[in-house]
């Protein structure tokens, strides 16, 4: 009974490049949630996503964050053209159903060089 | 923002009842009290939530004002394995249909021996 699974679990990227992110949730869990740490800092929502649909994307910068849940697969949570700037520790979460304590990932560490 | 204000550090000692408060001043009437604690830089673990009564598992203990206004999160027995950041949340629904935790800075946990 795997919990929610990350990876990478660490990225190292060079500015400009891409970085794609995978969660793969818990069986049986249909929500998606992802989350960026800034070192010292609690964590900070980007987007909820549902399979197929992106429920609440507040929490994405504007231009160059993008996710997706796809029917089938792990939710994605792609960078393009990184900066430093995005250097963070990014966790996946899933549940079930709303109103669910939320189970977190690992994490994926990303650096920006 | 966040809509808890927790102490940003606290100590206990091993085998005592650790007893961690949240101030929620603006939480509304349909909004649940999360807690959830990250031990070093892994992913936040869930805890324990409640809207109105005090509620009990087999983690913690949540104390729960009758005016919802302020909580308290008790370990009953701390032990070193419970250093930790902890953080209080209120979740947040969106007219949308979203819902989200928005995560303050949390209090340092720390167990002495």
């Amino acid at each position: 009974n795997a919990g929610v699974m990350q990876n990478p679990r660490h990225l190292v990227r060079r500015r400009g490049q891409e970085a794609r992110l995978r969660c793969s949730p818990m069986k049986g869990h249909s929500h998606v949630y992802w989350y960026r740490q800034l070192p010292e800092e609690g964590l900070k929502f980007m987007v909820y996503l549902q399979k197929e649909n992106i429920i609440d994307e507040s929490g994405m910068p504007k231009e160059r964050f993008s996710a997706e849940f796809p029917k089938e697969g792990p939710s994605i949570l792609r960078i393009q053209q990184v900066v430093r700037g995005d250097s963070a520790a990014y966790f996946c979460a899933s549940s079930p159903r709303v109103n669910y304590g939320y189970t977190f990932g690992s994490g994926t560490r990303l650096t920006v060089v | 923002d966040a809509k808890t204000t927790q102490p940003p550090s606290m100590d206990c000692a091993e085998g005592r009842a650790a007893n961690l408060p949240c101030n929620h001043s603006t939480i509304s009437g349909n909004e649940y009290v999360y807690w959830y604690r990250q031990i070093h830089s892994q992913g936040p673990q869930y805890i324990i939530h409640g809207l109105k009564n005090n509620e009990t598992n087999e983690m913690a203990s949540l104390i729960i004002t009758e005016d919802r206004k302020s909580s308290t999160l008790i370990l009953p027995h701390a032990t070193l394995r419970d250093t930790a950041v902890y953080y209080c949340i209120v979740r947040i629904l969106t007219q949308g249909g979203s819902e989200k935790l928005v995560f303050g800075k949390g209090t340092k946990l720390t167990v002495n021996p």
